[in-house]
């Protein structure tokens, strides 16, 4: 079964916009990350944020987790039209074995 | 630098053939994992592997098998391909202990079958 639930499913910014896409999941989790897919590929990991955590930041990305609302919110800054790919957030519980289940993503689309 | 192979990028099989697809990690991790990637479904876990010869059923493990008989090797059996298990597939490993999370992904094997 699906935990996470990407929002929006598909976004168009221009060049140098931010670009913010939420997830939401359902029970409560350990861990949470975002993975970056560029068209066709396999994902990439880009950073994890843990359950006791509210903020993080790796570079011109910025990682929000709201526990109590069951939700995490992704924000690329200044972005580039190498950002044009799909980004999934997956989730951990402490049901073992670092099981990690993934949502459905967004498609974020950067226009030079 | 980090490496996961799978064996093919692109395969074509024909329906009830049996298939093997291969992943190979270098990383030395314990863990591996096989998903099924479909438009609007996201990634889905079909099996995962935590040790060499032990193998745990994801979420939509009918279909498939796994073997797992070397720690750097995890192999996705389908043991009479149909037209619904046309997909991408995608192998991923990850070390093991209580605190990494992070998975690792090869470039994907896009199967289909006719």
């Amino acid at each position: 079964s699906q935990q996470g639930e990407e929002d929006p499913q598909a976004l168009s910014i221009q060049e140098g916009e931010n670009a913010t896409m939420n997830c939401s999941y359902k029970t409560s989790i350990n861990n949470l990350q975002w993975y970056r897919q560029n068209s066709g590929r396999g994902l990439v990991h880009l950073i994890l944020i843990r359950s006791n955590e509210r903020e993080k930041h790796s570079g011109r990305l910025r990682v929000t987790l709201d526990t109590s609302k069951k939700s995490s919110s992704l924000l690329i800054t200044a972005s580039r039209a190498a950002d044009t790919a799909s980004y999934f957030c997956a989730t951990s519980n402490s049901g073992g074995y670092q099981k990690v289940t993934f949502g459905t993503g967004t498609k974020l689309q950067v226009i030079p | 630098d980090v490496k996961v192979t799978q064996s093919s990028r692109y395969l074509v099989k024909r329906t009830g053939e049996k298939v093997f697809l291969e992943c190979v990690q270098d990383m030395d991790h314990e863990n591996m994992f096989w998903y099924r990637q479909d438009p609007g479904l996201g990634l889905r876990l079909i099996y995962f592997s935590y040790d060499v010869k032990m193998k745990e059923k994801g979420d939509i493990p009918e279909g498939y098998s796994v073997s797992r008989e070397k720690k750097e090797r995890f192999s996705l059996i389908l043991e009479s391909a149909s037209t619904n298990q046309t997909s991408m597939y995608l192998c991923a490993s990850s070390a093991g202990g209580p605190n990494y999370y992070e998975q690792y992904f090869g470039p994907g094997t896009r199967l289909t079958v006719t």
